[in-house]
């Protein structure tokens, strides 16, 4: 079973903090993605990423960075968190970029900035 | 840009009662089509990929059926149970091989009552 870890499920941060979303999977997908949820807005991508040190800018990457230094681990960082950030955050992964692939979520993190 | 659309936006019936949602999706270009549910407190999980116009996919009580030359994809549910209570996600690969990137649709929620 692929399994898609993030390092926590709540997490409350203060406006102008950085912080760090950390994604791991253990299945050697070479895609990873990271999506934020809002209420009636669906899953927007922020960045995803097809290998390692490579990243592509989503659909709404402004004010988010992310690295990905190895192949199983992918972070989201906000530079400067604003409350408009908060949301729930979800990583996905993908085996290939072929258009039949999957992706498999991790849990989620639910992150509030105040 | 391309549009993934989703109806109804969500969906309240009665336990044992049939039901069905809408994906509709650009026509041009078709690569494959991923419907995904997503429970509270869970992650997304992929229902089914679907590929072939005509295609029709069964998971127990869910099946799918999809339409390419017209773009839309039907879900359907036989029986709802309050297990069956989620959100339903489509998605539709942007681009054949550019990294896995899918284009999510707003979902349809759908709440069953015991």
């Amino acid at each position: 079973d692929v399994k898609v870890t993030q390092s926590s499920r709540y997490l409350v941060k203060r406006t102008g903090e950085k912080v760090f979303l950390e994604c791991v999977q253990d299945m050697d997908h070479e895609n990873m993605f990271w999506y934020r949820q809002d209420p009636g807005l669906g899953l927007r991508l922020i960045y995803f990423s097809y290998d390692v040190k490579m990243k592509e800018k989503g659909d709404i990457p402004e004010g988010y960075s992310v690295s990905r230094e190895k192949k199983e681990r992918f972070s989201l960082i906000l530079e400067s968190a604003s409350t408009n950030q908060t949301s729930m955050y979800l990583c996905a992964s993908s085996l290939t970029s072929g258009p039949n692939n999957e992706q498999f979520f991790g849990p989620g993190t639910r992150l509030t900035v105040l | 840009i391309l549009n993934v659309e989703q109806s109804p936006q969500s969906l309240h019936v009665q336990e044992g009662d049939s039901t069905n949602f809408t994906c509709s999706f650009p026509s041009s270009n078709f690569y494959a089509l991923h419907w995904y549910r997503w429970e509270t407190a869970k992650s997304p999980e992929a229902l089914f990929v679907m590929t072939l116009n005509g295609d029709e996919k069964k998971k127990g009580r869910i099946s799918a059926t999809l339409n390419t030359k017209e773009g839309y994809s039907y879900l359907y549910i036989k029986g709802s149970q309050p297990e069956d209570s989620a959100t339903y996600l489509c998605a539709f690969p942007m681009i054949y091989n550019q990294g896995g990137k899918l284009i999510f649709g707003q979902g349809t929620e759908l709440s069953v009552k015991p």
